[in-house]
């Protein structure tokens, strides 16, 4: 089965700083994607970025982009020019490419504040 | 576009009782929907896929009879918590699947479940 792990269970950044979230994964499939969710006080998820594993290219999003490694199957979020509206819970989760594979596995999560 | 709705977004009721969550995908179809519980400052817990005229998949630990799932048309699947208990207290999401290539899945806004 497959594991999401996020090591940093909170972290925080100065306002217009630049922040990065880990995540590492565990799967046996060389298909599928990972993900990048964001769940603000509101309890909304919102998803941030999106990465193909077929894709060498690294996502980017605005202000968010992810450090893609395959082989050592870690998908990091990078956050530049952090604002106060980017505090939030963040999820990193994976789903299966594989047909009839839908669910998304998920991380524990990361706090994420932002300091004025 | 891709708006998921969820309808309450708090109840509570009486030990014994059953309440029932509606998920409404707002602008498109959804032939998936995905159901989860989210504990306090946890991760999301995947219960069960919803499957439109078909019968939900729970995963392992889920009880069926307990958490009925019901998706009867393509833009809303229902969760019914039978007979309630403190226990079941919880922030119930779902998600729906949107029918491209990139199957993303959008999340409702959360169902506050208390039982007293």
């Amino acid at each position: 089965a497959q594991t999401v792990t996020q090591s940093q269970p909170e972290m925080s950044v100065q306002e217009a700083e630049t922040v990065t979230l880990s995540c590492t994964y565990d799967t046996s499939e060389s298909d599928y994607y990972l993900f990048w969710y964001k769940q603000p006080p509101s309890r909304q998820m919102i998803l941030v970025i999106r990465q193909e594993a077929y894709k060498q290219q690294n996502a980017t999003e605005n202000r968010f982009s992810v450090n893609f490694q395959k082989a050592a199957k870690s998908f990091s979020l990078k956050i530049s020019d952090s604002q106060l509206g980017d505090a939030a819970m963040y999820f990193c989760a994976y789903r299966s490419a594989q047909g009839g594979s839908e669910k998304l596995v998920f991380g524990k999560g990361t706090k994420l504040t932002v300091n004025p | 576009g891709a708006v998921v709705s969820q309808h309450p977004s708090r109840v509570i009721c009486k030990s014994g009782t059953s309440v029932k969550i509606e998920c409404r995908s707002l602008d498109f179809q959804a032939t998936t929907m995905f159901w989860y519980r989210q504990f306090p400052k946890k991760s999301l817990m995947l219960m069960a896929t919803s499957n439109e005229g078909s019968k939900a998949t729970y995963e392992q630990g889920v009880e069926k009879d307990k958490f009925l799932i019901n998706h009867a048309s393509l833009t809303l699947s229902t969760l019914t918590v039978t007979s309630a208990h403190p226990e079941d207290s919880s922030f119930y999401i779902c998600s729906a699947r949107v029918l491209t290539a990139r199957a993303e899945q959008y999340f409702g806004p959360g169902t506050r479940l208390t039982v007293t």
